[in-house]
């Protein structure tokens, strides 16, 4: 994951506020993933990108929101946080076939 | 939508032992990556092994194999001569193009 920076490490933020989580990466590939991670629910996807300015929605996308202007980077946005959103959150890389490289996540609490 | 189901959610077995994580997935496709990872108390993602659907040999890397069996739509991850520092949480996932985790099973060593 030497390739994969997360930004920040760590966030406390208020009810209702937005937020916005940084992924960057070196490795030049072509997808990148957002993950959340929930005791006994796994890692769940929130959005993925397979290029500059083509992103999809995973499983839980409601109250996400990202972009993708350049191959490097990929923004996570919560327009508005809630308590429900806190959790550690992933982003993962890869190429256009096989396995992720994930950053060192992002714990985000919301009060 | 493909989905990736882990029905162990903890197992514990003696140092040394073998011990087999299963894991089964739905989808109508033909050609996908499945991969088994590990997060140890860290919470770094670790890649343990990949296998591609169309190569029918079962992979293998050092102590960890995998059962594959396609039709059955089966991804069974064994360690072998099991040893401390496997413990961690283990999670099956699977590729088309986005990536799905499943809800991941807790392995404990015991000494």
């Amino acid at each position: 994951d030497a390739g994969i920076t997360q930004s920040p490490r760590h966030k406390v933020t208020e009810t209702g506020t937005p937020v916005t989580l940084r992924c960057h990466q070196t490795e030049n590939h072509r997808y990148m993933y957002w993950y959340r991670q929930d005791p006994g629910h796994g890692l769940r996807l929130i959005h993925y990108s397979y290029g500059v300015k083509d992103t999809d929605k995973g499983e839980v996308s409601d109250g996400y929101s990202v972009s993708r202007s350049k191959t490097e980077d990929f923004l996570l946005t919560l327009e508005s946080a809630t308590s429900s959103q806190t959790s550690v959150y992933f982003c993962a890389i890869s190429h256009s076939t096989g396995e992720a490289f994930f950053g060192q996540g992002t714990r985000l609490t919301v009060v | 939508a493909q989905t990736v189901t882990q029905s162990q959610p903890e197992m514990s077995v003696q140092e040394a032992e073998t011990v087999t994580l299963s894991c089964t997935y739905d989808t109508s496709e033909s050609n996908y990556y499945l991969f088994w990872y590990k997060q140890p108390p860290s919470r770094q993602m670790i890649l343990v092994i990949r296998q591609e659907a169309y190569k029918q040999q079962n992979a293998t890397e050092n102590r960890f194999s995998v059962n594959f069996q396609k039709a059955a739509k089966s991804f069974s991850l064994k360690i072998s001569d099991s040893q401390l520092g496997d413990t961690a949480m283990y999670f099956c996932a699977f590729r088309d193009d986005k990536i799905i985790f499943g809800k991941g099973t807790r392995l404990h060593i015991l000494p």
